[in-house]
């Protein structure tokens, strides 16, 4: 089976700008989450999704990121306006609904410059 | 608050040793706790998981709810083990929801 997709692997960007990230989850995976990991850190849960509804974004800053799973598959996360500390490698994952293992894609790293 | 301490950054062993990364967990209510290994330039995977029981190359982990601890061992380390790993709890609700720790980096010299 396909694993997580995400794309870009990775983005440079300056500071103000804004940037989209894009996750595709193993098929038939109802529950989508959306992970930030700073350097030197563990991941951080910044979303999660069941189908295209939102379970938990307690952890998004809401000023300049936002989510969507709209047809309850792909996601996009978007940050607007960039700052430096939101560099961060962001990962996507899922998992079937109610049970399983979490499944990781292989991150887009962000630089913000 | 719910909370993952993983108290060592770096942990350098001879192969053949013994290992044993060491986890602390804050919850209060009734926790699952995972191990997540990231080999370099690899995802992020599931190595095992408390409720399992189970010995996944050739490592173990107890749930010891007095010391609210869940350490990983192995008896025996392998240069193949060189890897990152991170302890992560997941709280009740079957969410999926993971808190992860800091994350150890376990290097195994040969």
């Amino acid at each position: 089976e396909a694993g997580v997709a995400q794309s870009p692997r990775y983005k440079i960007i300056e500071k103000r700008q804004s940037v989209a990230f894009w996750c595709n989850p193993i098929s038939g995976h109802a529950t989508l989450y959306w992970y930030q990991q700073i350097l030197g850190q563990g991941p951080k849960l910044l979303i999660q999704f069941q189908n295209n509804g939102v379970v938990d974004d307690s952890q998004l800053p809401k000023d300049r990121f936002s989510a969507e799973r709209l047809k309850g598959v792909d996601s996009t996360l978007k940050i607007q306006p960039a700052k430096l500390e939101d560099s961060a490698v962001y990962l996507c994952a899922s998992r079937r609904q109610g049970a399983g293992e979490l499944f990781f894609g292989e991150g887009s790293r962000l630089t913000v410059l | 608050a719910q909370r993952v301490t993983q108290p060592e950054k770096l942990l350098s062993v001879f192969k053949g040793a013994p290992v044993e990364l060491k986890c602390n967990y804050s919850y209060s209510g009734s926790p699952e706790l995972f191990w997540y290994v990231q080999y370099s330039r690899q995802r992020l995977q599931l190595l095992l998981r408390h409720i399992s029981r189970e010995s996944i190359k050739g490592f173990t982990a107890d749930l010891n709810k007095g010391e609210t601890s869940f350490h990983l061992k192995k008896p025996f380390a392998q240069e193949e083990d060189s890897a990152m790993y991170y302890c992560a709890l997941g709280g009740s609700g079957n969410t999926g929801k993971l808190i992860f720790g800091q994350g150890t980096t376990l290097q195994v010299k040969p």
